[in-house]
């Protein structure tokens, strides 16, 4: 159980093109998720907090027009990367929790990661 | 502000051998700790967790911590490292309460195992 998901795996896109990764939560409701880019040899680092039906919550530092972030349903959220550059290139992954279970309480189920590649 | 300190980027030890990898936190009250490992590009897995109660704190795959509050330490410990233990490995730390669940992550420390 408390499995999460991400599609692509990977992704090459040109500079300028905008990238869709989705982060799915398979078989528990997750309310919130949460969006963080890891770095080469770098630690996680949070981008955004997504709530379901609501606005996505930016860290500081990290632009919400260029990070476009949906979480239209219990068990999917999206991030756009949109007008992809190089130093977009980042292996970004998701997360979800569950509130209502209290297995999953005080826990962040990760998902595998998207490798984005922007040439 | 709370924060998580590894001690040690890169660890490594032989085979059979005790691991043992340094964390530090900082909050004003105890926090919600964890251990995550991540194997190269993949996703992170939870090794173990302090919420309450237990101060030592079991996890999978012979993975045990110890929450000590006066050395603000959550160090995680393997009495026999095998091969398979090598990848990268994450301590992060939450606030208890509130509607606050965002993770902090110490930077990380390398475990390779040699033969």
């Amino acid at each position: 159980g408390a499995v999460v998901s991400q599609h692509p795996s990977w992704v090459i896109c040109k500079s300028g093109t905008s990238v869709k990764i989705e982060c799915r939560s398979l078989d528990f409701q997750a309310t919130t998720m949460f969006w963080y880019r890891q770095f080469p040899k770098q630690s996680l680092m949070l981008m955004a907090t997504s709530n379901e039906g609501s606005k996505a919550t930016y860290e500081q530092g990290v632009e919400k027009d260029k990070f476009l972030i949906n979480h239209a349903s219990l068990t999917l959220s999206t991030l756009t990367v949109t007008s992809a550059h190089p130093e977009d290139s980042s292996f970004y992954i998701c997360s979800a929790r569950d509130p209502v279970s209290g297995r999953a309480f005080n826990e962040q189920f990760f998902g595998p990661g998207t490798r984005l590649t922007v040439l | 502000a709370q924060s998580v300190t590894q001690l040690g980027s890169h660890v490594s030890v032989s085979e059979g051998a005790l691991v043992l990898l340094r964390c530090n936190y900082s909050s004003s009250v105890p926090p919600y700790l964890f251990w995550y490992v991540q194997y190269p590009n993949q996703g992170l897995q939870l090794l173990l967790k302090y919420t309450s109660a237990a101060t030592l704190v079991k996890g999978i795959n012979g993975f045990e911590a110890e929450f000590k509050k006066s050395e603000t330490s959550f160090h995680l410990t393997k009495p026999s490292a095998h091969m398979s233990d090598a990848a990268e490995y994450f301590c992060a730390v939450r606030s208890r309460g509130g509607s606050n669940y965002k993770l902090t992550f110490g930077k990380g420390t390398l475990l390779t195992v040699n033969p």
